[in-house]
């Protein structure tokens, strides 16, 4: 069962272009929503989260914009650069805060 | 702040080969660690979650004899995998988080170890 549908699967951009990663959930038991970037042969680090008590948080390029009443959340990377090619995966923790779950993935690649 | 080491970043052997990979917290202490694996181009799957001191809980589908996880200190979770085969190879990751059981405090993940077996 695949409880955070992540799309799109990959994602083409040019340099200094939007890229936008859309996560949907179906867990009302999430209540923490954290970004994570992944490069080839490396762990995922934490990129940015949210919480469900506000709507949008802003970390420099990146932003996550949540929507609580659909249950789907977003992440925005402003002026994209080659470097942030990489794979991204949203994921959900449940309010017990034991069982974090990841979204499939999206795999971005930044043109320069 | 929150590095998490994983040691080896590699393993090559042969197959009924046991290997063990490390998991350490470097800067603050992991009450709870989680160990991930995973296939190439997919995403993380959930193996096992370990607090210090007690007996792991293993997901379902994942064999507890195969997989052994050892929690013993605050800083280090071991993931042992006995008898290894070729279908055991991929990626596995460890994370490792502050707080006991109810805590959503972020998860902090290591740089993986990639196990190939022949």
């Amino acid at each position: 069962q695949q409880q955070v549908k992540q799309s799109p699967q990959s994602l083409i951009v040019q340099k200094g272009g939007i890229s936008i990663i859309n996560c949907a959930y179906e867990n009302t038991a999430f209540d923490y929503f954290p970004w994570y970037q992944q490069f080839p042969g490396k762990g995922p680090a934490l990129l940015i989260a949210i919480r469900p008590d506000v709507s949008e948080k802003k970390e420099g390029r990146f932003t996550i914009s949540f929507n609580k009443s659909a249950k789907q959340f977003s992440l925005h990377i402003m002026d994209s650069q080659p470097g942030d090619s990489a794979t991204y995966f949203c994921a959900a923790l449940n309010n017990a805060g034991n069982m974090l779950t990841f979204g499939g993935g999206t795999r971005l690649m930044v043109k320069p | 702040g929150a590095v998490v080491s994983q040691h080896p970043s590699r393993v090559i052997c042969k197959s009924g080969t046991s290997v063990k990979i490390e998991c350490r917290s470097l800067d603050f202490q992991a009450t709870t660690m989680f160990w991930y694996r995973q296939f190439p181009k997919q995403s993380l799957m959930l193996m096992a979650t370990s607090n210090e001191g007690s007996k792991a809980t293993y997901e379902q589908g994942v064999e507890k004899d195969k997989f052994l996880i050892n929690h013993a200190s605050l800083t280090l979770s071991t993931l042992t995998v006995t008898s290894a085969h070729p279908e055991d190879s991929s990626f596995y990751i460890c994370s490792a988080r502050r707080g006991y059981g109810t805590s959503n405090q972020p998860q902090h993940f290591g740089d993986g170890t990639r196990l190939s077996i022949l």
